[in-house]
């Protein structure tokens, strides 16, 4: 079984419309983020997460929100969909033990905003 | 916002050339420098990284080439294959801050047959 799983894999939704996406991991890690990847734009952070009780937005969180359900579940909320929020969006997540940072992302999620 | 700057955007080798990706950061607090490579369908995973406490890393086919004075540094795939292509990103990180990692915009390496 992966180790960061996401769900949904793909979703399409229309404005205005809430949708949230999930994110689910087995490794134990401490540190949960959520980035958005645009074709030249690299992966952008929209928000992080050191532990169940520490959320921090990221580089572009207008417009989304989070919830650290557990120390293993970390989701992502639109709350009303644009269409420029489609892109691909990813979980990853890193253990504060270690000092190289290294994350580890899911498989990704494709959002299409119509 | 501190930015990490990769170039190019994309780029195109044949087999058994080399691959070379370059990248500059401008804070000088960075201390942790990797590589992530993403396939199509996929989400990016580490490949290689460098601490400023040496000028070069190498695996395998893959090396790291740093230059702290410059604020440079490379990533070089040597005798490239088709199965290399993919997003490579570089990264850098501060071990002092709260260890988020600062991507750049990635590169798109295609290496033909």
């Amino acid at each position: 079984d992966a180790d960061v799983t996401q769900t949904p894999r793909n979703r399409i939704t229309k404005t205005g419309k809430r949708i949230m996406l999930e994110c689910s991991q087995t490794k134990g890690h401490d540190r949960m983020y959520w980035y958005r990847q645009d074709p030249g734009l690299g992966l952008r952070l929209i928000y992080y997460s050191f532990d169940v009780k520490d959320i921090n937005k990221g580089e572009i969180s207008d417009g989304y929100s989070v919830s650290r359900q557990a120390q293993a579940k970390f989701s992502l909320s639109l709350e009303s969909a644009i269409p420029n929020q489609t892109a691909l969006y990813f979980c990853a997540t890193s253990d504060s033990a270690f000092y190289t940072d290294t994350q580890y992302f899911g498989p990704g999620t494709r959002l299409t905003v119509l | 916002q501190q930015q990490v700057k990769q170039s190019p955007q994309s780029l195109i080798v044949q087999k058994g050339g080399i691959s070379i990706i370059n990248c500059a950061y401008e804070n000088t607090a960075f201390d942790y420098f990797p590589w992530y490579q993403q396939f199509p369908g996929k989400g990016p995973a580490l490949l290689i990284a460098i601490r400023p406490d040496v000028s070069e890393k190498k695996e395998g086919r893959f090396t790291i080439s740093f230059n702290k004075s410059a604020k440079q540094f490379s990533l070089h795939i040597m005798d490239s294959q088709p199965g290399d292509s993919a997003t490579y990103f570089c990264a850098a990180s501060s071990g002092g801050s709260q260890g988020n990692l600062i991507f750049g915009k990635g590169t798109k390496l295609s290496v033909k047959p």
